[in-house]
């Protein structure tokens, strides 16, 4: 079936330090969207994009929506200890369906 | 608003036996989907419901189905339960269910399959 591959699979990073972490597929989407969960919780959207090129920002973290509308990127800036989680990419492919990425999962060292 | 709410929020099963898990969305919400979400999968679309009927289907066994009622609220069936159907199951709901429409998240039902 149709996949997104997400990377890197876990980063361990300092308290401070800037965060990166992408998707892609060999398929078209037509949204990207980015969660992220805490233990024994179900995922939060973060950012929601919706148009190719589109660049979206919320706080210290920021989005985009690649050119070919077959990738996508997460930022996050500074990063505090609460930013620990999993981070997922997720998309709708052109039959509607959302289609998650395996997840990044993040630790952070105060 | 209520967000999405899930019950019960855990679950313990053994094999051979069915469940049924319920979900109540976002009030105006008409699109509820379920997931099934475990370390070795990730997250796995099984059925999205908008008014009443099943509008996309994952690939799951006949086993696992579903259903709406009129007031939006979801629920989900597993029947013969087996060892791997153990996981957290998601269900999510937007306005439409259209791309352009944001998935909110409840949060979960731990099903644990002996």
């Amino acid at each position: 079936g149709q996949q997104l591959n997400q990377s890197p699979q876990s980063m361990f990073i300092q308290e401070g330090e800037d965060v990166s972490m992408n998707c892609t597929s060999s398929s078209i989407f037509n949204t990207w969207l980015w969660y992220k969960q805490d233990p024994g919780e179900g995922p939060v959207l973060l950012i929601a994009l919706y148009k190719a090129g589109e660049l979206t920002s919320n706080g210290r973290l920021t989005a985009q929506f690649g050119i070919t509308r077959k990738d996508s990127f997460l930022n996050i800036s500074a990063s505090i200890p609460s930013d620990v989680g999993i981070y997922f990419c997720a998309g709708h492919n052109q039959g509607g369906k959302l289609i998650f990425g395996q997840g990044t999962e993040l630790s952070v060292k105060p | 608003k209520a967000g999405v709410t899930q019950t019960p929020r855990y679950l313990i099963k053994t094999r051979g036996q069915q469940v049924t898990l319920s979900c109540s969305p976002i009030s105006g919400h008409r699109s509820v989907s379920w997931y099934q979400q475990t370390p070795g999968q990730g997250l796995q679309f099984l059925f999205e419901y908008f008014s009443e009927t099943q509008r996309n289907k994952g690939n799951f066994p006949g086993r696992f189905s579903g259903r709406q009622f009129s007031n939006s609220r979801s629920e989900m069936n597993v029947s013969t339960l087996e060892l791997g159907d153990s996981a957290l199951y998601l269900c999510a709901s937007s306005q439409t269910g259209a791309s352009h429409n944001e998935q909110f998240f409840g949060p979960g039902t731990r099903l644990t399959v002996l």
